[in-house]
């Protein structure tokens, strides 16, 4: 399997566009999670998925963030408008339930919103 | 919620001698400790891990302990090298049906050759 697979890498946006990042996950995992990290804040978990459902977005951090998982291949994260302070790197991972938990992460979405 | 504190925020050791990553957690539930190594310009990536049933763990040069008791555990590299030179993160979780993993503030490891 190639793991986790986001797009695009690097992302530059004007203030008030919509931005839509993409994730792939490891084929047969049933969690997916996305992940924001800034250097004043750290990884900070937006949002997860079990077996293509919701389960907790209590980090979401406004309205303007909405995520989605139509089948177990595929996720996104929509920021809508998109503002300066927005600018982070996105981390998408997936893992398996059961003994073995380890969360393998993606290269990351670099977003910049100027 | 589940809090997760790192210690220290920046550590740089010469080469050869050994690093120790300290973290502490908030919520007893917790029973799973992995430990993450992310380097420059990519996604964090699993290096040990411990689960509470265990309370030492080592591979090669890596090593982990977890004291439930006082709820912190530490990651442990001996005979360090430059290639370890990288951001070390801690974190917790609840392993088993809607879990979700909390991580530390990160450690940023310089390994001066």
């Amino acid at each position: 399997d190639a793991g986790v697979i986001q797009s695009p890498r690097h992302e530059v946006t004007e203030m008030g566009q919509e931005v839509t990042l993409r994730c792939k996950p490891i084929s047969g995992h049933d969690y997916l999670f996305w992940y924001r990290q800034t250097m004043m804040r750290g990884l900070e978990l937006l949002i997860y998925f079990n077996n293509n459902v919701p389960i907790d977005d209590s980090g979401m951090p406004e309205d303007r963030f909405s995520a989605k998982m139509p089948n177990a291949s595929f996720s996104t994260l929509k920021i809508q408008p998109s503002e300066p302070r927005d600018s982070a790197v996105y981390f998408c991972a997936s893992s398996l339930e059961g003994e073995n938990t380890e969360a393998f992460f993606g290269q990351g979405t670099r977003l910049t919103v100027v | 919620g589940e809090n997760v504190e790192q210690h220290p925020s920046t550590l740089s050791v010469q080469e050869g001698d050994s690093a120790v990553i300290k973290c502490t957690y908030s919520d007893s539930a917790s029973n799973y400790f992995p430990w993450y190594k992310q380097e420059l310009g990519k996604g964090p990536q699993l290096i040990i891990d411990i689960r509470s049933n265990v309370g030492e763990k080592k591979d090669q040069r890596i090593a982990v302990t977890l004291n439930k008791t006082a709820k912190h555990f530490s990651l442990h590299i001996t005979e360090t090298q430059p290639e370890d030179s990288a951001v070390y993160f801690c974190a917790a979780s609840i392993w088993g049906g809607g879990f979700k993993t909390i991580f530390g503030a990160g450690t940023r490891l310089f390994v001066k050759a």
